[in-house]
């Protein structure tokens, strides 16, 4: 079974501190992203990647940066930590296989993160 | 803004009956539409999808009819298990692919006995 892992379930930060979320794949998926799951908001699209060392912003990445040294590992970083951004956050990585209907995002468990 | 809208927000369906959920999208360039189910303490995994060119996926007791007109779609789950309570996201894509999707806000189903 293909396996993302998220390096912590529950974490609590400080504002203002530097947070970094770790998430690793064991099943050598190019893609990869990180989305955030907020109650009546549902999942928002941070940051993704295609490749080791590339990334691209997806809808929210303000206040949030990425790295990608290694093609298992992708890092959420929060440079700043701020209140706002309390959240779950779902690590997910894919392939594709040639076939879209059968593409799909492996999602990890989620780190819920709070800032105080 | 909101582009794929979902509802309803929660829903409670008896043992044995039809739980639908709706989502409308606007933006037309999207063309890959799947739905996940998540349970607590767990990532969504990947239940069922379509491609526009089709109107209706069945897939077991999971249903997707789509409405290209109406830019619409909805999950229908038939004879309705405990085992399926559990919160439900339709998606879209406008790259034919499962990168970039953008979530409806969830359903959280509640089955009862």
């Amino acid at each position: 079974d293909v396996k993302v892992t998220q390096s912590s379930r529950y974490l609590v930060k400080r504002t203002g501190e530097k947070v970094f979320l770790e998430c690793v794949q064991d099943m050598d998926h190019e893609n990869m992203f990180w989305y955030r799951q907020d109650p009546g908001l549902g999942l928002r699209l941070i940051y993704f990647s295609y490749d080791v060392k590339m990334k691209e912003k997806g809808d929210i990445p303000e206040g949030y940066s990425v790295s990608r040294e290694k093609k298992e590992r992708f890092s959420l970083i929060l440079e700043s930590a701020s209140t706002n951004q309390t959240s779950m956050y779902l690590c997910a990585s894919s392939f594709n296989p040639g076939e879209v209907l059968k593409e799909k995002l492996f999602f990890g468990s989620g780190t819920q993160l709070s800032v105080l | 803004q909101q582009q794929v809208k979902q509802s309803p927000q929660s829903l409670i369906v008896q043992k044995g009956g039809i739980s639908i959920i709706n989502c409308a999208y606007e933006n037309t360039a999207f063309d890959y539409f799947p739905w996940y189910q998540q349970f607590p303490g767990k990532g969504p995994a990947l239940l069922i999808a379509i491609r526009p060119d089709v109107s209706e996926k069945k897939e077991g007791r999971f249903t997707i009819s789509f409405n290209k007109s109406a830019k619409q779609f909805s999950l229908h789950i038939m004879d309705s298990q405990p085992g399926d309570s559990a919160t439900y996201f339709c998606a879209a894509s406008d790259t034919g692919t499962a990168s970039k999707l953008t979530f409806g806000t969830g359903t959280r189903l509640q089955v009862t006995l």
